[in-house]
């Protein structure tokens, strides 16, 4: 039973320019929802796919937007990239009506020079 | 004020230590909270929920003070292999699994 996958590991892109990030979430689960997270600080939510819908959204610009598919993967799109967009972006798995625990993919490690 | 707080760290103790963490929360209609683990570059895993009678997992153990709003993990007799960060983490009352996550506290455990 593979976990939640994301691709690619790791890129690095140019101030700027446009992102796409994706996300395959455990088998079985139906809820996507995808954090940033910068060095030396804790992972910050930025928003959440549930039937194909964004459910919630955390305090991130319209530069970042998302998707989800119908067989529940997600891409986390991010424009006009910024020096200070450079992080590593998790993606997180869960099915809501099973409740809160969540399952993190590896994380996509994104650099904007 | 940031909704979650935890001790800045880092953590430097020798192994057979007794470490403490703590976390403070600003929303006190929070729900659900816990304690995550991150290895470096790696993805945040969970380590163990926190309930209000507290719990225990072998040498692990986690409170939740409501009144407080004070969330602690006390690891007893650490390990090389315990050298992690460890991330407070609150599920707001109708948060839809939106957690939110303290910076996390780096502990080294060293010979």
């Amino acid at each position: 039973d593979a976990g939640v996958t994301q691709s690619p590991t790791h890129l690095i892109k140019t101030r700027g320019q446009q992102v796409t990030l994706r996300c395959s979430p455990k088998s079985g689960h139906d809820t996507v929802s995808w954090y940033q997270q910068a060095l030396g600080q804790g992972p910050q939510f930025i928003f959440q796919y549930y039937e194909e819908e964004e459910r919630q959204r955390g305090n991130f610009p319209d530069r970042f937007s998302g998707h989800q598919f119908p067989n529940y993967s997600s891409e986390l799109n991010v424009n006009a990239l910024l020096l200070g967009d450079s992080a590593l972006y998790l993606c997180a798995s869960s099915l809501t009506a099973s409740g809160y625990e969540q399952y993190f993919g590896p994380g996509t490690r994104l650099t904007v020079t | 004020r940031k909704e979650v707080e935890q001790d800045p760290g880092p953590f430097n103790v020798p192994e057979g230590a007794t470490v403490a963490f703590n976390c403070t929360y600003s929303n006190s209609a929070s729900q659900s909270f816990f304690w995550y683990r991150q290895d470096c570059r790696k993805e945040p895993k969970l380590l163990m929920s926190v309930y209000s009678s507290g719990n225990e997992d072998g040498r692990f153990t986690a409170q939740l003070n409501r009144a407080s709003q004070y969330i602690s993990l006390l690891i007893r007799d650490s390990k090389l292999s315990d050298s992690a960060t460890y991330l407070c983490v609150v599920l707001p009352s109708g948060g839809y699994n939106k957690l939110i996550f303290g910076a996390g506290t780096r502990l080294a455990v060293h010979p």
